[in-house]
């Protein structure tokens, strides 16, 4: 079955860029979503379809997807941007979850 | 606004088979641009997806789980439910309800219920 690789934890000062890795054999020819769970709260999507936004996420979240790796980007990255994130992706009729990236805000 | 409620007894005892309940607001479970799923999360652990249904009954379930899995739809109540049979206490978590969005063959989900801790113990 198709793995998605995230690296455990990832830190970064306010207002800096943080980005968080996916990655998967040829990810690139798959569509990739991202999740943001906060502490006790259900996730929530920030980036489908590899870098489109929903409505209220603000525009400081991007994605991008080429090769073997996923990326998402939280520019200008405040304290309320602390939280776990999670890739997912379709595949062969499949929902496969990425283990979870925490992002630390230093 | 869209509004997914799980419901279901909190605790379950080994071996027996686990009962969950989604309850859909604010929109159509019939739509026929959508699939309606159940995620699970064990305590400190990430995202894992149990399985999927679409309005008409056809499902997708996690080959790990599919043993054991039975997801049904119950329109007439806008309603989807969960059974997950033969549990252990690995299958404590909590048990989330969310709706997929299905856009050129894929699928993402855009509205998560809140969640509901289902512990397995005697």
């Amino acid at each position: 079955s198709y793995v998605l690789t995230q690296p455990p934890s990832v830190s970064v000062a306010p207002g800096k860029t943080a980005r968080i890795t996916c990655g998967g054999n040829n990810i690139g020819s798959k569509s990739v979503h991202w999740y943001q769970q906060k502490p006790g709260q259900a996730p929530v999507l920030v980036i489908y379809y590899d870098s489109d936004r929903p409505s209220g996420i603000p525009e400081r979240f991007s994605g991008s997807n080429s090769g073997n790796t996923a990326t998402l980007t939280i520019s200008r990255v405040e304290a309320g941007d602390e939280a776990d994130y999670y890739c997912q992706v379709w595949d062969s009729s499949i929902v496969v979850f990425g283990g979870g990236t925490k992002l630390t805000v230093l | 606004q869209l509004q997914l409620q799980e419901s279901g007894p909190g605790l379950v005892k080994p071996s027996e088979t686990l009962s969950l309940t989604c309850t859909v607001s604010g929109g159509s479970i019939s739509s026929s641009s959508y699939y309606w799923g159940w995620i699970r999360q064990p305590p400190g652990k990430g995202l894992e997806w149990i399985g999927s249904i679409y309005y008409s009954g056809s499902t997708y379930y996690n080959p790990s789980l599919k043993s054991r899995v039975t997801i049904s739809v119950d329109t007439s109540k806008n309603q989807f439910s969960l059974k997950l049979s033969s549990v252990t206490a690995a299958d404590t978590a909590v048990y989330y309800c969310a709706r997929l969005n299905l856009l050129r063959i894929q699928l993402w989900f855009d509205y998560w219920g809140q969640g509901t801790l289902v512990t397995v113990s005697s």
